[in-house]
């Protein structure tokens, strides 16, 4: 059974980062890249990027570019994002999603990780 | 970017009636659609992909159709375990992007 198993909750402060984890199971952890998907009340769904963990190679929306920084482990097949100099309009839940790099479809979906940002 | 324009914003439908969502997308996207179902608290779960393809061990009342730049998804008899939320994700360029969702309630 494939499995996306994302960190729990944080709470950073502004200025600060955060980094998010998402452990994969069920399937060859380098024949799928991870996509970062950002979901928030006021602005719905964004996709961040993604990373092709086999090579290391990264694609992010040009919103994320500063924002966010995407890695992966394949010794332990886990994908993670760091978002850095955190703002309120960080406050929100972000999911990881495997997709082929050939075919982008997201087929599995993490629990999603929700981040809040407060002094 | 690619603006993916989804309608209605809610709808409320009876127990076996037959509904249709729509995304418009600003440019053509060739078919490079997918449709998701998220419930709430959880994460979206593909239905459809390549805007007509039923994700394997979805029910075969949830059906899509379009090309170019129109693409709907159609339930065939409302069911109760259909309430959700619904939204469209294009694929065809960089950054994907999705539709703003449609809320789906039993009547």
């Amino acid at each position: 059974e494939v499995q996306l198993q994302q960190s729990g909750p944080e709470v950073g402060r502004p200025g600060s980062s955060v980094k998010i984890s998402c452990k994969a199971s069920g399937y060859t952890f380098t024949d799928y890249v991870m996509n970062w998907v950002k979901q928030s009340p006021g602005q719905g769904l964004e996709w961040i990027g993604w990373i092709d963990p086999e090579y290391g190679s990264t694609d992010y929306a040009e919103k994320f570019k500063k924002k966010a920084t995407l890695t992966a482990d394949t010794s332990s097949n886990t994908a993670y994002i760091q978002l850095s100099s955190l703002t309120s309009e960080d406050t929100a839940t972000y999911f990881c999603a495997r997709s082929r790099i050939t075919t982008w479809v997201m087929d599995a979906w993490g629990q999603g990780a929700s981040v809040t940002v407060s002094s | 970017d690619i603006q993916m324009t989804q309608s209605p914003a809610s709808l409320s439908a009876s127990l076996g009636e037959t509904i249709s969502i729509e995304c418009r997308a600003s440019e053509d996207i060739y078919s490079n659609l997918a449709w998701y179902q998220q419930k709430s608290g959880k994460s979206p779960q593909l239905l459809i992909y390549a805007a007509n393809r039923l994700q394997d061990g979805v029910p075969s009342r949830f059906s899509g159709s379009g090309s170019g730049t129109q693409y709907s998804l159609k339930i065939s008899g409302m069911q109760p375990e259909d309430e959700g939320d619904y939204f469209c994700l294009q694929g065809s360029k960089f950054p994907f992007t999705f539709g703003s969702g449609t809320k789906l309630e039993i009547k």
